[in-house]
């Protein structure tokens, strides 16, 4: 049973560029949930998609922005890169729509390490 | 605003003792509380969880406990091994969110 993943594993850009990040969740997961992990710091909550749909929204400038696919993957994209973008993304996965408690967890893939330059 | 804080950046526990790993939250709507462990160059993988009707939840070598009246939370790991050592995450959820909010992390180190 493979577990959440995701792709490219490390990426260059450079400031003002472009970037799209990709995640495929575990399998029976239906829900994704991405997260930017600075140096240092936990991992802050970008977003998280549902149905195709972005469902909640964290403290991110319109520059982030996603898509869900109808196989449940999902893409991460982020426009008119700064420095301060150079992280660590993470994908994770949640096999249920409705918060119930344990069953709502999140799985998080290895992530991308996004470095700008 | 850090709503979830870990305040011991690191920690060092002899192999086969016990490891306590505190967790402090600020937001008492809070009611879901989980631990995640990460290693070098990976996710986070998750550990244990507990909600807030319950005080204590077990999972083998890790016991997470939590008292509501102090906004607290720990996880216990007993004995500890020198594979346990890597990063430690305590996350909260509330209701009508979907989002984690997670700590700073504490990195244990277990000493063989």
């Amino acid at each position: 049973d493979a577990g959440v993943t995701q792709s490219p594993t490390h990426l260059i850009k450079t400031r003002g560029q472009q970037v799209t990040l990709r995640c495929s969740p575990k399998s029976g997961h239906d829900t994704v949930s991405w997260y930017q992990q600075a140096l240092g710091q936990g991992p802050q909550f970008i977003f998280q998609y549902y149905e195709e749909e972005e469902r909640q929204r964290g403290n991110f400038p319109d520059r982030f922005s996603g898509h869900q696919f109808p196989n449940y993957s999902s893409e991460l994209n982020v426009n008119a890169l700064l420095l301060g973008d150079s992280a660590l993304y993470l994908c994770a996965s949640s096999p249920r729509t409705i918060r119930q408690g344990p069953t709502d967890t999140q799985y998080f893939g290895p992530g991308t390490r996004l470095t700008v330059l | 605003d850090q709503q979830v804080k870990q305040n011991s950046p690191s920690l060092s526990v002899q192999e086969g003792r016990i490891s306590i790993l505190n967790c402090d939250y600020t937001n008492s709507m809070f009611d879901y509380f989980l631990w995640y462990k990460k290693y070098p160059a990976e996710g986070p993988t998750f550990l244990i969880s507990i909600s807030s009707i319950k005080d204590k939840n077990e999972d083998g070598r890790f016991t997470v406990f939590l008292n509501k009246s102090a906004k607290h939370l720990s996880l216990h790991i007993v004995p500890s091994q020198p594979g346990d050592s890597a990063v430690y995450f305590c996350a909260a959820s509330g209701p009508g969110t979907y989002k984690y909010i997670f700590g700073t992390g504490t990195r244990l180190k277990v000493l063989a």
